[in-house]
């Protein structure tokens, strides 16, 4: 079974700063995909940016950039400029690449990592 | 567009009774399914359907049952509630083209007391 984990409980950063969220995981599997949500405190999951194993380009979106490192199974978030909008819960998540849609919706979280952002 | 909508939002329930959390979505999604995050945790998969009348488990399905029987709606049901059923409850879906865009609803937060 695949685990992930955030072993950053609580991070913080000033307004207009740069900060990194950290995840790794551990999986068999050559294949998958891996998530960063967003999860503000109404709850709502908010796809922030997602990574497909088999490309090794980051994925960025906007102020929002990964750094894969597939062998070393990392997969940390760099939110630039950070804004008081992105204080939040962030999670990291797992995704095998399964046939036929098999595997959809079939995520394994990590335990989050709650943002502060500081004006 | 209601996306994904979850009923109630909020429900306290004692230990032992049962109740059913209802979702549907209208975006014609073939897939569902329901997660629970406990406080302070990642959510974690309970079941999962990949289209009208087709059902499976996930990770922590005990306590919980669900059904499909349109492609609109995925209940979840619990039966006889416990203290460790406490927790938020996300009902979500995706398109079958596009499994790694799921849409979540708002969430459920269930109190067992």
């Amino acid at each position: 079974a695949q685990t992930v984990t955030q072993s950053q409980p609580e991070m913080s950063v000033q307004e207009a700063e740069t900060v990194t969220l950290s995840c790794t995981y551990d999986t068999s599997e050559s294949d998958y995909y891996l998530f960063w949500y967003k999860q503000p405190p109404s709850r709502q999951m908010i796809l922030v940016i997602r990574q497909e194993a088999y490309k090794q380009q980051n994925a960025t979106e906007n102020r929002f950039s990964v750094n894969f490192q597939k062998a070393a199974k990392s997969f940390s978030l760099k939110i630039s400029d950070s804004q008081l909008g992105d204080a939040a819960m962030y999670f990291c998540a797992y995704r095998s690449a399964g046939a036929g849609g098999t595997s959809y919706g079939k995520l394994t979280f990590g335990q989050g990592t709650i943002l502060t952002v500081h004006p | 567009n209601a996306g994904v909508t979850q009923t109630p939002k909020f429900r306290i329930l004692k230990i032992g009774q049962s109740m059913t959390l209802q979702c549907t979505q209208d975006m014609n999604h073939n897939y569902m399914y329901w997660y629970r995050q406990d406080p302070g945790m990642g959510l974690k998969l309970i079941y999962y359907s990949v289209g009208a009348g087709i059902t499976d488990k996930g990770e922590v399905p005990n306590g919980y049952n669900v059904s499909r029987s349109t492609t609109e709606d995925f209940p979840l049901r619990l039966e006889l509630a416990a203290p460790s059923q406490t927790s938020v409850y996300f009902c979500a879906s995706s398109y079958w083209e596009d499994g790694n865009t799921i849409y979540f609803g708002e969430g459920s937060w269930l109190t067992v007391v």
